[in-house]
């Protein structure tokens, strides 16, 4: 039972480059979400999945797209980085069937750089 | 590790002290709150939750208290141990906003031996 996991660890990008970072979790849960976590402040939400087919914006979701791929994988891409999104990116997954709380896991980070 | 959160408001504590970690929230619909320790370099990790139906919860060395009347949380560290030096996150959710949580902009903890 790996978790939540992500990839990948560490990106440098030019500005407008393109990427997608990739998250997977192994617990069946229904909901995931995108973070970005800036020095100073605390999490702050880029999108989320409640369910398997459905995503919704966070936050702050400009600049961002997601893809809910199916029940374990929900990706970001970034179309075009910029500087200010420069940044540390988490996925968390929650929800698992039959259970009553609302507690997200979290997987271990994305340290992403645009130059 | 990386640093997260430059600028954070830091509770320094003698080690085998009790830690307070204060946290005030704006939103009077919010009916689940939840802790967060992060260490530097890692994701965060549940320490302890609590419904708006509670004032308090009992963890391993933990208690978390609820004051609805003026919208404060905070987490007690017994016992205070070098593992414990991380930034902590309180979060609630909003009733009426489906499972998101909302997080608060954290504290530091350092531990002195």
């Amino acid at each position: 039972n790996a978790g939540v996991t992500q990839t990948p660890k560490f990106q440098v990008l030019k500005t407008g480059q393109s990427m997608t970072l990739q998250c997977a979790q192994d617990m069946n849960h229904n909901s995931m979400y995108w973070y970005r976590q800036d020095p100073g402040m605390g999490l702050r939400l880029i999108y989320y999945s409640a369910s398997e087919g459905t995503t919704d914006k966070g936050e702050v979701p400009n600049g961002y797209n997601v893809s809910r791929l199916n029940k374990r994988e929900f990706s970001l891409r970034l179309e075009s980085a910029a500087p200010s999104q420069t940044s540390v990116y988490f996925c968390a997954s929650s929800d698992a069937p039959g259970t009553a709380t609302y507690e997200q896991y979290f997987g271990p980070g994305t340290r992403l750089t645009v130059t | 590790g990386e640093s997260v959160g430059l600028h954070l408001p830091t509770l320094s504590v003698q080690e085998g002290d009790n830690s307070i970690i204060n946290c005030a929230y704006s939103n009077s619909a919010s009916d689940y709150f939840i802790w967060y320790k992060q260490e530097s370099g890692k994701g965060p990790q549940f320490i302890i939750d609590i419904r708006s139906n509670m004032d308090k919860r009992q963890g391993q060395r933990v208690t978390v208290l609820l004051n609805k009347t003026v919208k404060h949380l905070s987490l007690q560290i017994a016992a205070t141990q070098p593992g414990d030096s991380a930034v902590y996150f309180c979060a609630e959710k909003i009733k009426a906003a489906g499972n998101k949580l909302t997080f608060g902009g954290g504290t530091r903890v350092l531990v002195k031996p």
